[in-house]
């Protein structure tokens, strides 16, 4: 297994725009994360997955931003209207069950987003 | 409300050196907390962890200590390479069920340049 993976590595859109990002895990951690990263600022937490549930979403994440993970395998994260307030690194991470002891997240290289 | 704070934006030191990255945080619910490594357009690396019930945890050139009183930790890389030359992030997160769980609280980093 190669780690987490991210589609695609960078997108230019157009404010109003739609654009939709793709993770895949690394295989068998069932709990999968988003985050966003602007310039010069730590990740901060988007929402996050156990198998397909959604079960935490941040106040970042307003109602133009939708994420699924249907067969609780990888996971698409969609803008709405982009704005270009939306340009940033967004970040996928995944975990094993609790269960394991570990408690570390593993991120993929990230989707550079810039809105013009 | 910065929860997690790393206070120096940059740091110098020479190779061979010891490198001492410091971190603080205000929400006395963290109980774990964590270290990243990030190179430019790439996704943060895992680093090492330690649990609140432990003051120190080591892993080869890394060494990680918490001072829970304080709410301090910090990581000491020796000896100190070039190719140690990255942002580094401190996290913290909590490991229990419920509302906020799991997800990672991130400082906003410290870029490391070890001059050979």
């Amino acid at each position: 297994d190669t780690g987490v993976s991210q589609d695609p590595r960078h997108k230019i859109t157009k404010r109003g725009q739609n654009v939709t990002f793709r993770c895949d895990p690394i295989s068998e951690h069932n709990r999968l994360y988003w985050y966003r990263q602007t310039l010069g600022q730590g990740p901060e937490f988007l929402t996050y997955f156990q198998n397909e549930a959604q079960l935490e979403k941040s106040r970042l994440l307003s109602d133009r931003f939708s994420a699924e993970r249907p067969k609780g395998s990888f996971s698409t994260l969609e803008i709405q209207r982009t704005e270009q307030g939306d340009s940033a690194m967004y970040l996928c991470a995944s975990r094993e069950d609790y269960l394991a002891g570990t408690y570390e997240q593993y991120f993929g290289p990230g989707t550079r987003l810039t809105v013009t | 409300d910065q929860q997690v704070k790393q206070n120096s934006p940059s740091l110098s030191v020479q190779e061979g050196r010891i490198s001492i990255l410091n971190c603080d945080y205000t929400n006395s619910m963290f109980d774990y907390f964590l270290w990243y490594k990030k190179y430019p357009a790439e996704g943060p690396t895992f680093l090492i962890s330690i649990s609140s019930i432990k003051d120190k945890n080591e892993d080869g050139r890394f060494t990680v200590f918490l001072n829970k009183s304080a709410k301090h930790l910090s990581l000491h890389i020796v000896p100190s390479q070039p190719g140690d030359s990255a942002v580094y992030f401190c996290a913290a997160m909590r490991i229990y069920s419920g509302a906020g769980s799991y997800q990672l609280t991130f400082g906003k980093g410290t870029k490391l340049s070890v001059i050979p």
